[in-house]
């Protein structure tokens, strides 16, 4: 089955840097990639999505960049602010239809003043 | 505006004990699923159902079976709760069709079987 790796489980970055996430996968036939945003004691929120026919996709200060044959995909952050501090989770939809989703082991993010 | 809602904030339960999760959704969803999330393991495929009375295994499906006799409702069950089983349990839904969609969370059961 499809196997999702994230990287780095724990990122400090000061207010206003920019953040990177960056996540692998392993079957070639995904083609749905969406990222999740989890607050402390909340449930995790679709924050941005992309699918395997589009290289990149922008919405205000976050972005998804898609490597289709690197199998890679990364979340970009810019302009941090206090509340973006959060657990970031990617995923990846794996053959066998049914819109399965497999997760990395999410990143926490934390936007220090 | 709550639409995946989890019967249970938290739960404990004792060793043995045969337990139930309920997940019921008002978005007409086709697709539901049962997650558990442990720290650093992220979130893991318990089962998921893509129609009424249908399941299909995920990736951790050992000591848990599902029900689905009702399109907004996914049930998991505990057949005998055991320790290394508490965890925080989440249930989610999703359009179908066979298009993929993000999914739409509840807010998770936080079980502790002791």
């Amino acid at each position: 089955g499809e196997n999702v790796e994230q990287h780095p489980s724990t990122l400090s970055v000061q207010e206003g840097d920019s953040a990177v996430i960056k996540c692998t996968y392993s079957d070639s036939a995904s083609n749905y990639f969406p990222w999740y945003k989890q607050e402390l004691g909340k449930r995790p929120q679709l924050i941005i999505d992309i699918r395997s026919n589009v290289g990149e996709k922008k919405d205000q200060r976050i972005a998804v960049t898609l490597n289709k044959t690197a199998k890679h995909f990364s979340l970009h952050i810019t302009e941090t602010q206090p509340e973006d501090s959060a657990v970031y989770f990617c995923a990846a939809s794996g053959r066998g239809g049914g819109n399965k989703l497999t997760f990395g082991t999410g990143t926490q993010l934390k936007v220090e003043l | 505006d709550v639409k995946v809602t989890q019967s249970s904030r938290y739960l404990v339960k004792r060793t043995g004990e045969k337990v139930f999760l309920e997940c019921v959704q008002d978005m007409d969803h086709e697709n539901m699923f049962w997650y558990r999330q442990d720290p650093g393991l992220g979130l893991r495929l318990i089962y998921f159902s893509y129609d009424v009375k249908m399941k299909e295994k995920g990736d951790i499906p050992e000591g848990y079976s599902v029900s689905r006799e009702k399109k907004e409702r996914f049930s998991l069950i505990l057949e005998s709760a055991s320790t290394n089983q508490t965890s925080m349990y989440l249930c989610a839904s999703s359009p179908g069709a066979g298009v993929d969609y993000g999914y739409t969370f509840g807010s998770g059961t936080r079980l502790t079987v002791v």
